[in-house]
């Protein structure tokens, strides 16, 4: 069966500091990978999404990126946090050729 | 692109009532419907979805229905329990497009806090 893994878990971070989040899946191959933000514990907002390997598309402008370096791997990074990054990061990923998403355990990010 | 409007944004009902949760969204091209539960400081789960192929689907307690005439789609749960308050995100998405990279892009409502007591 497939996993999907998140860390860490929680996060404390100074404004101006840099930030690298991480997602593994298990258990399948050529996933389309996300990474959601929800903010006040409600609305997902879609930040970026990839379909393979090094392939990575934004949906919004911000000071965050995103890289995919393995096929089930998808890191999300900063290179100087904001008081307004922080929320619960969700990465999500779903089988190629299917239409259910499925969301990891996610990152609960505090900037201070 | 995909607009999804949820309402209400809170519902309080007694334990065994029925509870009623709505989205419309804006693109007619949205051929996937799924709704997510989400329990504080938890992930969202998959709870149901459907497809525009069909009107209705149905999971015990659960149950969704579409209208894509008026581009509506609802959730339905009976017999509401106390384990059954969270968060409830409707979602709505695109089939795939030239080049693929519309297929997944859910676009969700804002959430809807139900709170069911005992």
């Amino acid at each position: 069966s497939q996993t999907i893994h998140q860390w860490p878990a929680t996060l404390v971070q100074p404004v101006g500091s840099p930030l690298s989040l991480e997602c593994t899946v298990e258990g399948t191959s050529n996933p389309n990978l996300y990474w959601y933000r929800q903010a006040a514990g409600r609305g997902l907002q879609l930040l970026f999404y990839s379909v393979g390997i090094g392939q990575i598309s934004s949906e919004v402008p911000q000071n965050l990126s995103a890289s995919r370096p393995q096929d089930r791997q998808f890191i999300l990074s900063s290179k100087k946090l904001l008081l307004s990054d922080s929320g619960f990061y969700l990465c999500a990923w779903r089988r190629m050729g299917a239409v259910a998403l499925f969301f990891g355990p996610g990152t609960r990010l505090t900037v201070t | 692109g995909e607009n999804v409007e949820q309402h209400p944004s809170t519902l309080s009902v007694q334990e065994g009532d029925s509870a009623v949760i709505k989205c419309t969204y804006s693109d007619s091209a949205s051929n996937y419907f799924p709704w997510y539960k989400q329990e504080l400081g938890k992930r969202p789960q998959l709870i149901i979805d459907i497809r525009s192929n069909v009107g209705e689907k149905k999971d015990q307690r659960i149950a969704v229905t579409l209208n894509k005439t008026a581009k509506h789609f609802s959730l339905h749960i009976t017999e509401t329990q106390p384990e059954d308050s969270a968060v409830y995100f409707c979602a709505a998405s695109r089939p795939r497009g030239a080049g693929g990279t519309s297929y997944g892009k859910l676009t969700f409502g804002q959430g809807t806090i139900l709170t069911v007591h005992p």
